[in-house]
């Protein structure tokens, strides 16, 4: 149990262009989503809190308007890179829990990178 | 907010030995710690975790404890396998956030 699917895995852009990245919990329902960037040898740092029906939560530093986060359903959460750069270029990563939990389950991960 | 150390940034060990990662928090109000384990481009997995309630947590040869006076806590790992070498994460919560250390790259030695 506790599965979380992300989409695409992989995914080349030219500069200028958006992204979006679709991150789902396959057996449960989600009302709280995480996304992280997981630049190369380095940490996760958390972007943001994704609420399911309400707007997401960004950590400091983190462009809202640069990083769209959409949470419509409890089973789902979108993250779009607009006008995306290659300094966006990174692995994002999201993560669920089931109701009442702690524990984190990490989808699979979005490697981007922006030419 | 949460401030989580992770110490050593890189470990070898010999195949067979023990490992030891260190991690210390700043906020008391956290309560949950899990262990994460990466490999290379997959995602974190988790491994072991433990709450505020309880000192000590053992599965098979991982084991994590708790100082919650000193405010760290520690991953253990006995026997190592060379399917052990990965990058390993602590993370501390308060609430639903979670906040990871830096990381350790794990190398065990055949």
């Amino acid at each position: 149990g506790a599965v979380v699917s992300q989409h695409p895995s992989r995914v080349i852009c030219k500069s200028g262009t958006s992204v979006k990245i679709e991150c789902r919990s396959l057996d449960f329902q989600a009302t709280t989503m995480f996304w992280y960037r997981q630049f190369p040898k380095q940490s996760l740092m958390l972007m943001a809190t994704s609420n399911e029906g309400s707007k997401a939560t960004y950590e400091q530093g983190v462009e809202k308007d640069k990083f769209l986060i959409n949470h419509a359903s409890l089973t789902l959460s979108t993250l779009t890179v607009t006008s995306a750069h290659p300094e966006d270029s990174s692995f994002y990563i999201c993560s669920a829990s089931p109701a009442g939990a702690d524990t984190q389950y990490f989808g699979p991960g979005t490697r981007l990178t922006v030419l | 907010g949460e401030n989580v150390e992770q110490h050593p940034s890189t470990l070898s060990v010999q195949e067979g030995d023990s490992a030891v990662i260190k991690c210390t928090y700043s906020d008391s109000a956290s309560n949950y710690f899990p262990w994460y384990k990466q490999e290379l481009g997959k995602r974190p997995q988790l491994i072991i975790d433990i709450r505020s309630n309880v000192g000590e947590k053992k599965d098979q040869r991982i084991a994590v404890t708790l100082n919650k006076t000193a405010k760290h806590f520690s991953l253990h790992i006995t026997e190592t396998q060379p399917e052990d070498s990965a990058v390993y994460f602590c993370a501390a919560s308060i609430g639903e956030k979670l906040t990871f250390g830096t990381g350790t790259r794990l190398t065990i030695i055949p």
